[in-house]
């Protein structure tokens, strides 16, 4: 894998609570992005940044907020967390290249609000 | 690693046929299109890209082929095999954007021995 490590892997939340999810990558990549992956859904786009303090919403930024306050990290966090906001959550980074696109992909979190 | 199980399309093969997997896209302003292949249990991999100004490329054993006039792209994998099966992904890339990058549907391709 590339150098990009979520945590936790797992978590178990209550509703109500609120919760952040870790993005950190050793590859020095100037993109990252954060989505969360559902039956039906595939892979929907929450935030992403493409800088240091830079960041943009995505497809399904509502009760989402993000923070990227160095190059190597990228949290997620769920202000006050619902059942809909179960799923698995991905990370990945991707190049400051016009040339590459490949993105490179977390191993996922999966989140259960009960 | 974390997998769903997804209710998505799916296309089974023979080992050894060639498969397409097709995908319709929405945003004309998007600068790549490419496809993604994701294994149970795992993140999404990259498998192929290609630029919007273009309509064919060529990997190993993969092409991409993209047609801007309906908004299609497709995969094509060549004598497919047992590893190939896997969950397969496009996804659009806007440079404009910050390089945002937006996945659509997937499919599900199953490759029977």
């Amino acid at each position: 894998d590339a150098g990009i490590t979520q945590s936790p892997r797992h978590k178990v939340t209550e509703t109500g609570t609120p919760v952040t999810l870790r993005c950190h990558q050793t590859e020095n990549h100037r993109y990252m992005y954060w989505y969360r992956q559902d039956p039906g859904h595939g892979l929907r786009l929450i935030h992403y940044s493409y800088g240091v303090k830079d960041t943009d919403k995505g497809e399904v930024s509502d009760g989402y907020s993000v923070s990227r306050s160095k190059t190597e990290d990228f949290l997620l966090t769920l202000e006050s967390a619902t059942s809909s906001q179960t799923s698995v959550y991905f990370c990945a980074i991707s190049r400051d290249d016009r040339v590459n696109t490949e993105a490179f992909f977390g191993q996922g979190t999966r989140l259960t609000v009960v | 690693g974390e997998s769903v199980g997804l209710h998505l399309p799916t296309l089974s093969v023979q080992e050894g046929d060639n498969s397409i997997i097709n995908c319709a896209y929405s945003n004309s302003a998007s600068d790549y299109f490419i496809w993604y292949k994701q294994e149970s249990g795992k993140g999404p991999q990259f498998i192929i890209d290609i630029r919007s100004n273009m309509d064919k490329r060529q990997g190993q054993r993969v092409t991409v082929l993209l047609n801007k006039t309906v908004k299609h792209l497709s995969l094509q994998i060549a004598a497919t095999q047992p590893g190939d099966s896997a969950v397969y992904f496009c996804a659009e890339k806007t440079q404009a954007a910050g390089n945002k990058l937006t996945f659509g549907g997937g499919t599900r391709v199953l490759v029977k021995p």
